[in-house]
């Protein structure tokens, strides 16, 4: 079992639409928890910090369930800029990635 | 503003050869770490690293060696490379855990071994 399992999408959704994606971690002793974001032949780039208590910026929500072991980051009024893929990581001192899910958001 | 910085873009080696790949970062960092990027499989990790000549093994360490010998500098070695280890790579490194283990990446290391 991966120690990081990320929904495989892809999701396409118009313009407008709410989309949520999770994450599932083994690792009950995890401590950092990060949504990253990547468009095509770029590095990942920080998205959000997940919070314990659950955290929102904008559009964005991100959400820790620590006893059930996932994240989550919801999307709202989805822009056509927000077409990339989506990576979780989670870690202690080792940080692993989900595998990604893929967003395209149409008009 | 961290800067990582990977010493290639671009790599096209023949099998068998030795392969450094160098990653520089800027802001005293404790944490670095070498990841491989494929289609549909994700960052994986290889190699981490949270201090000056300590190492641990990621997911996928076969066939890669790297080297911490300054803080700033986290090499990864791949000492005979193979066709199987065509991929783009990736550096990062962290101030520590937690929040601070936000992740800053290098813009990658693209190898092509024929």
């Amino acid at each position: 079992r991966k120690e990081v399992e990320q929904d495989p999408g892809p999701f396409n959704v118009p313009e407008g639409a709410t989309v949520a994606f999770n994450c599932t971690y083994s690792n009950s002793a995890s401590q950092s928890f990060f949504w990253y974001r990547q468009d095509c032949r770029k590095e990942p780039k920080l998205l959000m910090s997940v919070y314990s208590s659950g955290n929102e910026d904008g559009r964005f929500t991100a959400q820790l369930n620590r006893a059930s072991q996932y994240i989550s980051l919801l999307i709202r009024d989805s822009k056509l800029s927000d077409s990339a893929t989506y990576l979780c990581v989670v870690g202690v001192n080792d940080m692993r990635f989900g595998a990604g899910t893929r967003l395209t958001v149409k008009p | 503003d961290v800067k990582v910085t990977q010493s290639s873009r671009y790599l096209v080696k023949r099998t068998g050869e030795k392969v450094f790949l160098e990653c520089v970062q800027d802001m005293d960092h404790e944490n670095m770490f070498w990841y491989r990027q494929d289609p549909g499989l994700g960052l994986r990790l290889i190699y981490f690293s949270y201090d000056v000549k300590m190492k641990e093994k990621g997911d996928i360490p076969e066939g890669y060696s790297v080297s911490r010998e300054k803080k700033e500098r986290f090499s990864l070695i791949l000492e005979s490379a193979s066709t199987n280890q065509t991929s783009m790579y990736l550096c990062a490194s962290s101030l520590g855990t937690g929040l601070a283990g936000e992740l800053f990446f290098g813009e990658g290391s693209r190898l092509t071994v024929l």
